[in-house]
């Protein structure tokens, strides 16, 4: 199957700071989305971005997938960040979930 | 709108035992998936169902079984449990069989003693 790796793998920031998030992947996919696990286990939405530039508040994303990988930017940081973030790519006839990046966001 | 929602939300068993988790998916949304995440890692994918038929499938044993019932609620079955199975398990819903945004539930926590 296909192989997703994300990086860094643990990211601390001082609140207010930004970051970005990435996620590669080995072969071509057809669907790609970010989320955000919250210390209860919910995998929330954060994009689903099979290509382009997308952007929701601090956050935004750019995949892309001539190049095999897609970007995560969280700008000015909140505590309430703090998570595991997850990219997911669909190939084949499934979703694969990438390593994940656990970040923590300090006060 | 309804999300997708799961149930029960913690469990306990012991090994060799049986268990059935449950899900609905949000409305509209035809098609469900399972994922297993154990600690510290990734969702993997255990299958999917679109319209009451499995349409995929990953590395899982056959002692992992599902249904799609006609309202496109789940259900989850494991038997014989192992130790391994101790994890979190995820399910979620989308509109379209094959590579469409998936919605999460909260999730099914399974320990095996």
């Amino acid at each position: 199957g296909i192989q997703v790796e994300q990086s860094p793998p643990d990211l601390i920031l001082q609140e207010g700071a930004n970051s970005t998030l990435r996620c590669n992947f080995s072969d071509s996919v057809n669907n790609l989305q970010w989320f955000h696990q919250n210390p209860w286990g919910q995998l929330i939405n954060l994009f689903y971005i099979p290509s382009g530039t997308k952007q929701n508040g601090r956050l935004s994303a750019t995949t892309v997938a001539t190049e095999r990988y897609s970007l995560l930017y969280i700008s000015s940081s909140q505590t309430t960040d703090s998570g595991v973030y997850f990219c997911a790519v669909w190939a084949g006839n499934q979703f694969y979930f990438g390593t994940g990046t656990s970040l923590t966001v300090i006060p | 709108e309804t999300g997708v929602t799961q149930s029960p939300t913690h469990l306990i068993k012991t090994r060799g035992q049986q268990v059935t988790l449950r899900c609905s998916s949000q409305s509209g949304h035809n098609t469900v998936s399972w994922y297993q995440q154990a600690l510290g890692q990734g969702p993997q994918f255990i299958f999917q169902y679109y319209r009451e038929e499995e349409n995929g499938r990953g590395n899982f044993p056959p002692r992992f079984s599902g249904l799609q019932f006609p309202n496109y609620s789940s259900e989850l079955n494991v038997n014989a449990l192992e130790l391994d199975d101790s994890a979190l398990y995820l399910c979620a819903s989308s509109y379209q069989g094959a590579g469409g945004e998936l919605f999460f539930g909260e999730g099914s926590r399974l320990t095996v003693l």
